[in-house]
């Protein structure tokens, strides 16, 4: 069984373009995550829900938004595509954080996102 | 400011051991983290530090010196299967910050 999955795996598309990527997992945790990790493989931190309230909402442009409708699912709405949007995005989940520690993150596959 | 730093690459034989280093400067700390990434996948958990020691876990290992803000990941017997990028994470509050990772090249 998957653990955290993400559709599509690939995503090509042009400039201007409102496109989405939905992510869910089943293990059961609390808290998800968008990352984006561009051509020189920096992770980045995008956003994070933990039971589907926001917690992190890092300086991303607000073309891109959020959505968690059950805190088993993340999704990733961006709109007005851009070149520099180009990259892997990728969805993870934890447990959180518990006793001052937190927990290791799983991550889906990613998506490829090409903006011609 | 909040940085992570480690080497870039780094090559190594076949059975040989290597030492990814990393160091880190965060506001906040609740454990750092290695993950294993191959090229075109998604991170894959290797080994989490809360406290300063040594964690074992079969040909990995990793060192952790909150004072220092230093960590390292330690490789035996590596194995062709073991040529990816290792990703150095922090996590301190809600956030989790990863380094750049090191591409690691093992030869023959």
């Amino acid at each position: 069984d998957t653990a955290v999955s993400q559709t599509p795996k690939y995503l090509v598309t042009q400039m201007g373009n409102d496109k989405s990527i939905k992510c869910e997992q089943n293990l059961g945790h609390d808290t998800m995550y968008w990352y984006k990790q561009d051509s020189k493989k920096f992770l980045k931190i995008m956003f994070s829900y933990n039971n589907k309230e926001l917690i992190i909402n890092e300086t991303v442009p607000n073309r891109f938004s959020p959505k968690s409708p059950d805190k088993a699912h993340l999704n990733l709405h961006i709109n007005s595509l851009e070149l520099g949007d180009s990259a892997v995005y990728f969805c993870a989940s934890s447990q959180g954080f518990r006793g001052g520690k937190a927990d290791t993150q799983y991550f889906g596959p990613g998506t490829r996102l090409t903006v011609l | 400011g909040q940085n992570i730093d480690q080497p870039t690459e780094m090559t190594a034989t076949e059975g040989a051991i290597v030492q990814i280093n990393c160091t880190y400067q965060t506001s906040g700390f609740n454990g750092l983290f290695w993950y294993q990434q191959h090229a075109g996948e998604a991170p894959t958990f290797l080994s989490y530090n809360v406290l300063d020691g040594l964690e074992e876990k079969g040909r990995f290992s990793s060192f952790l010196s909150r004072s220092k803000g230093y960590s390292y990941l330690l490789l035996k017997e590596l194995q062709m299967k073991d040529s990816a990028s290792y990703l150095c994470a922090v996590t301190g509050g809600f956030k989790t910050i990863f380094g750049a990772g090191t591409r690691l090249f093992v030869k023959a």
